[in-house]
């Protein structure tokens, strides 16, 4: 398996709270992303990452800030959590943008 | 097309059977096209990225072809059987720099 590991894997918050996932790799991919996934929607792009420092926007991003400070962790911010941020995260990586993603286990957040 | 469609959004089909799955997608700005299989409770695990307008790939049982000129490609699995259920997705790679967006997938049911 993918040395990618996400934290936590389970929140709960109150709206109008900051919260930060992380997600942590030790394969020194260059590429890192976040996905939400929402029944009836699938997966869809937050931010990704292809360098450090290196950020772009995705399909979602409104209420997200991300930041990669370093090669391992790639921090997506919810900047004051609401209910509809109630979703599982998902954090994949890749070696280059057209190789396969490996994708970590999902962190559950409930914004209540 | 702006995003990437999948059909059909589900299939149920008997052990045995062959099927085919749709994802169609861009055809400009193209850079690749990747396939997932998400298993319930697990993450999403690649089975194949395409490149190149033309791209035949091959695991076992299941291949890929991929049209890029008008924008679509093609999952089958040979033979289905029951651990083949799962959901099928694909990705399309929108430039170079990782904006990988995928579609809402095909949900496959084999019966014994």
């Amino acid at each position: 398996d993918a040395g990618i590991t996400q934290s936590p894997r389970h929140k709960v918050t109150e709206t109008g709270t900051p919260v930060t996932l992380r997600c942590h790799q030790t394969e020194n991919h260059r590429y890192m992303y976040w996905y939400r996934q929402d029944p009836g929607h699938g997966l869809r792009l937050i931010h990704y990452s292809y360098g450090v420092k290196d950020t772009d926007k995705g399909e979602v991003s409104d209420g997200y800030s991300v930041s990669r400070s370093k090669t391992e962790d790639f921090l997506l911010t919810l900047e004051s959590a609401t209910s509809s941020q109630t979703s599982v995260y998902f954090c994949a990586i890749s070696e280059q943008a057209n190789t396969e993603a490996f994708f970590g286990q999902g962190t559950r957040l409930t914004v209540v | 097309i702006l995003n990437v469609e999948q059909s059909p959004q589900s299939l149920h089909v008997q052990e045995g059977d062959s099927t085919n799955f749709t994802c169609s997608f861009p055809s400009s700005n193209f850079y690749a096209l990747h396939w997932y299989r998400w298993e319930t409770a697990k993450s999403p695990e690649a089975l194949f990225v395409m490149t190149l307008n033309g791209d035949e790939k091959k695991k076992g049982r299941i291949s890929a072809t991929l049209n890029t000129k008008e924008g679509y490609s093609y999952l089958y699995i040979k033979g289905s059987q029951p651990e083949d259920s799962a959901t099928y997705l694909c990705a399309f790679l929108r430039g170079s720099q990782g904006n990988l967006i995928f579609g809402k997938g095909t949900k496959l049911s084999v019966k014994p």
